[in-house]
């Protein structure tokens, strides 16, 4: 089964500009998760989708959206990037168990997004 | 949401057992203890987890104080690519994301 894949892997945007960025779930897996990684804060949940619905949210601005297709990938964007967006994307699909607190999530390698 | 507290930096040597250690004082009885880890580059990785009992996998194993209110992953013979971060991260049913600390960083020498 092929892994989660996450496009692109790099990205350069200059502060203002809007970037977005893809993911391919594991197939059959029907919940998407996105997290930032920077050295300061570490690893950040930014949003859930399960079936195209956004579940739960992270506490990002408004800046930072996602959506998610009937086929599981799904989207994120962040419009009107600060430099303060530099970061490694994550994104996790899991299989979404009735039970949560076993649930598995696999992550993608991610994107790295630098803002000049 | 209940906090994990784990030791910044570890070290080990090749083809030695390495116990991390993670407290978790605060956990509820129906959190869950999952390790995941991240290798250089890479996105996190799903190792282990469990409830009460100690767990194996083919990865490590999972040591479980009787109380639930620590936890120590064990990786039985340590190699270079176990040289990651490791996060002990406790879930219940409520939330699907991950709330990751900031890790043990085990560095593994030859």
């Amino acid at each position: 089964k092929a892994g989660v894949t996450q496009t692109p892997r790099y990205l350069i945007k200059t502060r203002g500009q809007q970037v977005t960025l893809s993911c391919s779930p594991i197939s059959g897996h029907r919940s998407v998760s996105w997290y930032q990684q920077t050295p300061g804060q570490g690893l950040q949940f930014l949003f859930e989708y399960f079936s195209e619905t956004q579940r739960n949210k992270g506490n990002f601005p408004g800046r930072f959206s996602g959506r998610q297709f009937s086929n599981s990938r799904s989207e994120m964007n962040v419009s009107t990037l600060e430099l303060g967006d530099s970061a490694l994307y994550l994104c996790a699909s899991s299989l979404q168990l009735r039970d949560r607190s076993t649930d598995t999530q696999y992550f993608g390698p991610g994107t790295r997004l630098t803002v000049l | 949401d209940a906090k994990t507290t784990q030791p910044n930096s570890m070290e080990s040597n090749e083809e030695e057992p390495v116990h991390l250690p993670c407290n978790h004082s605060t956990i509820s009885g129906t959190d869950y203890i999952h390790w995941y880890r991240q290798l250089p580059s890479q996105g996190p990785e799903y190792v282990i987890h469990g409830l009460t009992s100690n767990v194996n996998n083919r990865m490590a194993s999972l040591a479980i104080a009787e109380d639930r209110k620590s936890s120590t992953l064990i990786l039985h013979r340590a190699t270079l690519r176990d040289a990651a971060v490791y996060y002990c991260i406790l879930r219940d049913g409520s939330q699907g994301n991950l709330i990751f600390g900031k890790g043990t960083k085990l560095s593994v020498k030859p």
